[in-house]
């Protein structure tokens, strides 16, 4: 099946520090998603790419989708305390079914102030 | 827009019982709804697809009599964890997908399941 590695598992910085985190697919994607989640809460959706070699933005948040179709990248530039949470990334592969979604293991993300 | 709504946030059932998780997407039609299980510190493992009007569609290893699902509108699916134990808690996700839409979900708070 699908394999989509995601990394680093956590992450401790400092405020103001800009952070990256990657995904990996043994296959191509059609379609990345990146999801935030809080304790206790269901993810958010913070950015979606839709073709190879998209980069957007939204806020402090970049995401890009690889060229090759098999990777994705999001940063974040100059985090703030509330930039907590676990990140995840998520892809759906051609002629997948219902829109199914892969998701990543998921970036813990620690935010010293 | 795109808010999915899950009820309940949380609940406490006893050994034996039943339970019913609603997911309601409140301002769009979603033909294809998504129940995850989410154990601590894990990623979302999906339990099944839901398609308005008919059957849902279970991932491997998922009973599907002890997890039904039932998508009767476009904007109503259930999923009902039935004779519950202890094994069973854990924090249950929805996501729905609008009609027409790309391929982004979007998620509904989840319910946190404890069975005692």
């Amino acid at each position: 099946g699908q394999q989509l590695n995601q990394s680093p598992q956590s992450m401790f910085i400092q405020e103001g520090e800009d952070v990256s985190m990657n995904c990996t697919s043994s296959s191509i994607f059609n379609t990345w998603l990146w999801y935030k989640q809080d304790p206790g809460e269901g993810p958010v959706l913070l950015i979606a790419l839709y073709k190879a070699g998209e980069l957007t933005s939204n806020g402090r948040l970049t995401a890009q989708f690889g060229i090759t179709r098999k990777d994705s990248f999001l940063n974040i530039s100059a985090s703030i305390p509330s930039d907590v949470g676990i990140y995840f990334c998520a892809g759906q592969s051609p002629g997948g079914s219902n829109y199914k979604l892969t998701f990543g293991k998921g970036t813990l993300l620690t935010v010293n102030p | 827009g795109a808010v999915v709504s899950q009820h309940p946030s949380w609940v406490i059932c006893k050994s034996g019982t039943s339970v019913k998780i609603e997911c309601r997407s409140l301002d769009f039609q979603a033909t294809t709804m998504f129940w995850y299980r989410q154990f601590p510190k894990q990623s979302l493992m999906l339990m099944a697809t839901s398609n308005e009007g008919s059957k849902a569609t279970y991932e491997q290893g998922v009973e599907k009599d002890k997890f039904l699902i039932n998508h009767a509108s476009l904007t109503l699916s259930t999923l009902t964890v039935t004779s519950a134990h202890p094994e069973d808690s854990s924090f249950y996700i929805c996501s729905a997908r609008a009609q027409g839409g790309n391929t982004e979900a979007f998620f509904g708070q989840g319910t946190r399941l404890t069975v005692v």
